[in-house]
């Protein structure tokens, strides 16, 4: 059975750092591209961030330079480095898998709420 | 490439027809997709390639379109489907949702 289970979540001050983690099982992370979406409190839903396969990275012009997707191929799980934190990343942080050919995502974690305040 | 998904707020009853629109800023081929979000749930995909009905979602799901008009149709609304829907993109980075569709109970 696919999981994926994101912690690391918590409140932080502006200008801060946070690392977010998401543990799957059920299949092979780095087999797979994996994504972040964000979706700030009563808001709708915001592409971050998504790994190939490969290693090859792409960011939200929102969050480029101070967030950076990365992955553990031997722990099987996927990260969220984020750095230089701001108000308006206060979110809700989904990781995804996301299938090919298509791009879609289709298993996600349950998230994890960032609030980024002083 | 942004999305605006029509109505953004919707009322209907069990049994009804629904249909809505996801329109694109510039041609997306089929490259669309469609979830469900549940209060306090992750999304669920419903629908991928504008049309193809994900493994496990029931037959009253169906979607339409290519190039920049897409739609989700429910064919009768059952309990269960009262949420919020929203379109995605995937043609090309950076990868963009439509605003959201909240479908609630009449």
């Amino acid at each position: 059975e696919v999981q994926l289970v994101e912690s690391g979540g918590g409140l932080v001050q502006p200008g801060g750092s946070l690392r977010l983690s998401c543990a799957a099982s059920g299949f092979t992370v780095s087999s797979n591209y994996m994504s972040w979406v964000r979706q700030a409190p009563g808001k709708g839903l915001e592409w971050v961030s998504v790994i190939y396969s490969g290693g090859s990275t792409y960011y939200a012009d929102s969050v480029k330079g101070r967030f950076t997707i990365s992955r553990d191929n031997s722990k099987n799980t996927l990260y969220l480095q984020m750095n230089s934190l701001r108000a308006e990343d206060t979110a809700v942080y989904y990781c995804a898998r996301t299938t090919l050919p298509d791009r879609v995502f289709d298993y996600w974690g349950q998230g994890t709420l960032v609030t980024v305040s002083s | 490439i942004q999305l605006t998904q029509s109505p953004s707020f919707l009322s209907a009853s069990v049994g009804d027809r629904v249909t809505i629109t996801c329109r694109a800023s510039q041609g997306i081929s089929s490259y669309l997709a469609w979830y469900q979000q549940k209060p306090g749930k992750a999304p669920k995909l419903l629908i991928y390639a504008a049309s193809t009905l994900q493994s496990g979602v029931p037959s009253r799901f169906s979607g339409s379109g290519s190039g920049t008009e897409f739609t989700l149709t429910i064919s009768s609304l059952q309990p269960e489907d009262f949420a919020t829907y929203y379109c995605q993109q995937l043609n090309s980075y950076p990868i963009t949702f439509g605003q959201g569709t909240r479908l609630e109970i009449k």
